[in-house]
């Protein structure tokens, strides 16, 4: 069974930095890409960031782009985000997400349970 | 950035309604088109990838249709458990993006 088990998050103040974890089991890690996707309080889901099984490919929501990292260890089936220059728009859960990916395209099958990132002074 | 509309943003329905959800993108996205239901203080579920396909374990109840810039989510004979919310997102370019949502509620 795919498991997806997100941790990290935290209060933290403007201009701080969070790191974020997720611990994968269940499926091939390293075979598979994966994705941060955040949720704003009562709000809508949005894209954070995406990266390849073999990390050559990341990639960023403008909005995050220059301040958050994306990285994954697959010798321990683990993916995360480091957040830099955390600003109050950045509150909210942030899932991780598996995909499966045909030629053509990718969609998230496993999302974690999330873990909420409030950044407040 | 490809824009999603869902509309409604919300609806009213009874247990055994025939409930219609409809995602309009910005631009034409083939099929590239997903859908999930998400519960309250729960994580988002894939319900049907690329437009059609139903994901391994969703009720057949649960259909999607559509190609291009319009397309629609179908539930036939609402259940309790599919009070939720529902949203659309496209898989066609990066960024990924979502609709807005669409709250089913009990009417």
């Amino acid at each position: 069974e795919v498991q997806l088990v997100e941790s990290g998050g935290g209060l933290v103040q403007p201009g701080g930095s969070l790191r974020l974890s997720c611990a994968a089991s269940g499926f091939t890690f390293s075979s598979d890409s994966m994705n941060w996707v955040r949720q704003a309080p009562g709000k809508g889901l949005e894209w954070v960031s995406y990266i390849s099984g073999s990390s050559s490919i990341k990639l960023y929501a403008d909005s995050v782009k220059g301040r958050f990292a994306i990285s994954r260890d697959n010798a321990k089936n683990s993916l995360f985000l480091q957040m830099n220059s955390l600003r109050a728009e950045d509150t909210a859960t942030y899932y991780c997400a598996k995909d499966v990916c045909s030629s053509t395209t990718c969609y998230g099958t496993h999302w974690g349970q999330g873990t909420l990132v409030t950044v407040s002074s | 950035d490809i824009q999603m509309t869902q509309s409604p943003s919300s609806l009213s329905a009874t247990v055994g309604d025939r409930v219609t959800i409809t995602c309009r993108a910005s631009q034409n996205i083939n099929t590239y088109l997903n859908w999930y239901q998400q519960k309250p203080g729960k994580a988002p579920k894939l319900l049907i990838y690329v437009t059609s396909n139903l994901q391994s374990g969703v009720p057949s109840r649960f259909s999607g249709s559509g190609s291009g810039t319009d397309f629609s989510l179908t539930i036939n004979s609402l259940q309790p458990e599919d009070f939720a919310t529902y949203y659309c997102q496209q898989s066609y370019s990066t960024p990924p993006t979502f609709g807005q949502g669409t709250k089913v509620e009990v009417k």
